[in-house]
């Protein structure tokens, strides 16, 4: 069975804070780890879609690296916003085409 | 960005009735499409994979005569969740791939059912 964690599950900041998540697959098989970004009563939105090791992505604050040696992904966010609260899921691909996903990262940026 | 629209948002229904979600990709066409189901506190898992003209393909586990797929056009696919019971309610969501299947999927914001 195909396992894919993320943590934390939740996470409450301080506006102005830089917090990261950790979405942990497995190493074998890898084709491509997604991340979205999903919003409460909204459709997830893609943020990124890494498919080689060592890569990093950035969009505006949010940047994303990838380990697929060690089967791990980190995402990061600088200077958290309100604007950041939502739930942050990755999802794995295999050779089996299939998104497989982690529960999400709930998070919460206070004012 | 691609959108892929999903219909009705909530819906209650009362056990032993169908209850049919559709999903539309509203500015591109879409011959896959994925159905997902996210129970309360765990991760969104995939159900079936819709294919444009042709049968859909089920995950492990899932019936297909109780989730009737189907795909008649370019832009729809629907899924039908028939003789709902109580342990049927839960969030469904469906996406479109873009590109290529690996690439982004684009999701519909998802339909809440609950089984009475």
């Amino acid at each position: 069975i195909l396992n894919v964690e993320q943590s934390p599950q939740s996470l409450h900041v301080q506006e102005g804070d830089s917090t990261n998540f950790t979405c942990s697959f497995p190493s074998s098989n890898f084709y491509a780890l997604h991340w979205y970004r999903w919003e409460t009563a909204k459709s997830p939105e893609a943020l990124f879609v890494m498919t080689l090791n060592g890569d990093e992505k950035k969009k505006g604050r949010i940047s994303a690296t990838l380990n697929t040696k060690e089967g791990y992904s980190y995402l990061y966010i600088k200077g958290s916003q309100p604007e950041d609260s939502a739930t942050y899921l990755c999802a794995f691909i295999g050779n089996t085409g299939k998104l497989i996903f982690g529960q999400g990262t709930t998070l919460q940026v206070k004012p | 960005g691609a959108v892929v629209s999903q219909h009705p948002s909530r819906v209650i229904c009362k056990s032993g009735t169908s209850v049919k979600i559709e999903c539309r990709s509203l500015d591109f066409q879409a011959t896959t499409m994925f159905w997902y189901r996210q129970f309360p506190k765990q991760s969104l898992m995939l159900m079936a994979t819709s294919n444009e003209g042709s049968k859909a393909t089920y995950e492990q586990g899932v019936e297909k005569d109780k989730f009737l797929i189907n795909h008649a056009s370019l832009t729809l696919s629907t899924l039908t969740v028939t003789s709902a019971h109580p342990e049927d309610s839960s969030f469904y969501i469906c996406s479109a791939p873009g590109r290529g299947w690996a690439d982004t999927q684009y999701f519909g914001p998802g339909t809440r059912l609950t089984v009475l």
